[in-house]
């Protein structure tokens, strides 16, 4: 069984809309961290979570630590080509190691 | 932010031979770790380089397959032994940055080697 589900694991959408990818767990972590990762490259690290209830933007994504630090939601608004890539969610436990969810891959049509 | 690079970008390898990847980071750094992100999958941990001993392995990855050197704080080589189709992917190297309060214990990837075995 996966620690971390991401869902969806696929969506295609098209230019200007607004999206929502969830990281669930029944486990808490102490941190939370979003990841996207474009083809031939490594994942590139878009923001660290680490209470709960919290809240990050960057630009138009806006990520969402649950009260319980149980889960986590990536929303992007006005979504753009640019955008495409594969976003992975990743939590710690402590000092355990960092444990990742299967990967929303993510295609923005023109 | 650490820098990592990883050479060689990208490498096709027969079956039975062996490849070692480089791992070089622009900053000392404590913890560095492998992967492998088989394609179209999320990423699985190999194992743990830890500089002055033996690679700490987790379940499914054993030393002989995948032998680990981590000579100094700043480089770390990955080896994959007798290679056959399944080890097919992409091996990337992490690094884990102490960070502030705000974003403690933060992991960096390198851009990773994309290896494909005939």
């Amino acid at each position: 069984t996966q620690l971390l589900e991401q869902s969806p694991q696929f969506l295609s959408i098209q230019e200007g809309e607004n999206l929502t990818v969830y990281c669930n767990s029944s486990s808490v972590f102490s941190s939370l961290q979003w990841y996207r990762q474009e083809p031939g490259e490594g994942p590139v690290l878009l923001v660290t979570v680490v209470t709960g209830g919290e809240v990050k933007k960057l630009k138009r994504l806006t990520f969402q630590f649950g009260d319980a630090r149980k889960d986590s939601s990536l929303h992007i608004t006005a979504a753009q080509p640019g955008d495409t890539g594969l976003y992975l969610c990743a939590g710690r436990q402590g000092a355990q190691k960092l444990v990742f969810g299967q990967g929303t891959r993510l295609t923005i049509n023109p | 932010s650490a820098v990592i690079s990883q050479k060689p970008s990208r490498d096709i390898c027969q079956r039975g031979t062996s490849l070692t990847i480089q791992c070089q980071v622009d900053s000392q750094v404590t913890m560095m770790f492998w992967y492998r992100q088989q394609p179209g999958q999320s990423l699985t941990l190999i194992a743990t380089a830890n500089q002055g001993s033996e690679a700490t392995y987790e379940s499914g990855f054993v030393i002989d397959k995948f032998p680990i050197s981590r000579p100094n704080l700043t480089f770390s080589t990955l080896t994959v032994s007798n290679m056959s189709p399944e080890d097919s992917s992409i091996y990337l190297c992490s690094v884990e940055d102490p960070g502030t309060r705000e974003d403690p214990d933060t992991q960096y990837f390198g851009p990773g080697t994309r290896l494909t075995v005939l």
